[in-house]
């Protein structure tokens, strides 16, 4: 069965580097999406993100992230300059529809680590 | 700010046992209701989407209801086993952005 799958599971990295966290969506999706969860709170919304541009955004994803879908496969979310507060757990999501009824499935997350 | 909240927070169950729990959200701007079921390390697995007042859906023996007028979803086990200890989240699609509850985290005892 297709699934999303994220690279890598943990990095850890220190404070002011930049990362680059990767996901391959499922191949026939189209709507890609990012979300995180900080240790202990709710999983949120990130951004999402179709036909190479960005569709919404959440008021955490500030000017440090930023996604980008650089070959026909791979969907990334960087962060520029990363912050104590960025660690987290990031899950990449996609979906073939963006209408309120379709599934988004998730990949199993990438766990950041900011020192 | 969208508002979704699952209770109870964290439950155990014996074997064999039945049990339920809640899903609140916002009653306006209602697009659809998902249901995860998420074991640690791996990915939240897609349980059910409702979209309509009333509905009810099963897979196995966990099934869902819905009521879009008060905004609450239930989420059914019944005859729990070891396997369905996991994490089950609902998310709220009110505007292509789904909104999570914090998760009721399940624990079955054998």
């Amino acid at each position: 069965e297709p699934e999303v799958t994220q690279t890598p599971s943990h990095q850890v990295t220190q404070m002011g580097q930049e990362v680059i966290l990767r996901c391959v969506p499922i191949s026939n999706h189209l709507y890609f999406y990012w979300y995180r969860q900080i240790l202990g709170q709710k999983v949120e919304f990130l951004v999402s993100f179709y036909n190479n541009e960005i569709s919404e955004k959440s008021e955490i994803f500030d000017d440090q992230f930023s996604v980008e879908r650089p070959d026909g496969s791979n969907f990334t979310l960087k962060i520029r300059s990363t912050k104590l507060e960025d660690s987290a757990m990031y899950f990449c999501a996609s979906s073939e529809q963006l209408a309120g009824g379709g599934t988004q499935y998730f990949g199993p997350g990438t766990r950041l680590t900011v020192l | 700010i969208l508002n979704v909240e699952q209770s109870p927070q964290s439950l155990h169950v014996q074997e064999g046992d039945s049990t339920n729990f809640t899903c609140s959200f916002p009653s306006s701007n209602f697009y659809a209701l998902h249901w995860y079921r998420w074991e640690t390390a791996k990915s939240p697995e897609a349980l059910f989407v409702m979209t309509l007042n009333g509905d009810e859906k099963k897979k196995g023996r966990i099934s869902a209801t819905l009521n879009t007028k008060e905004g609450y979803s239930y989420l059914y086990i019944k005859g729990s086993q070891p396997e369905d200890s996991a994490t089950y989240l609902c998310a709220f699609n009110g505007n292509n952005r789904l909104a999570f509850g914090k998760g009721n985290q399940v624990v079955v005892i054998p």
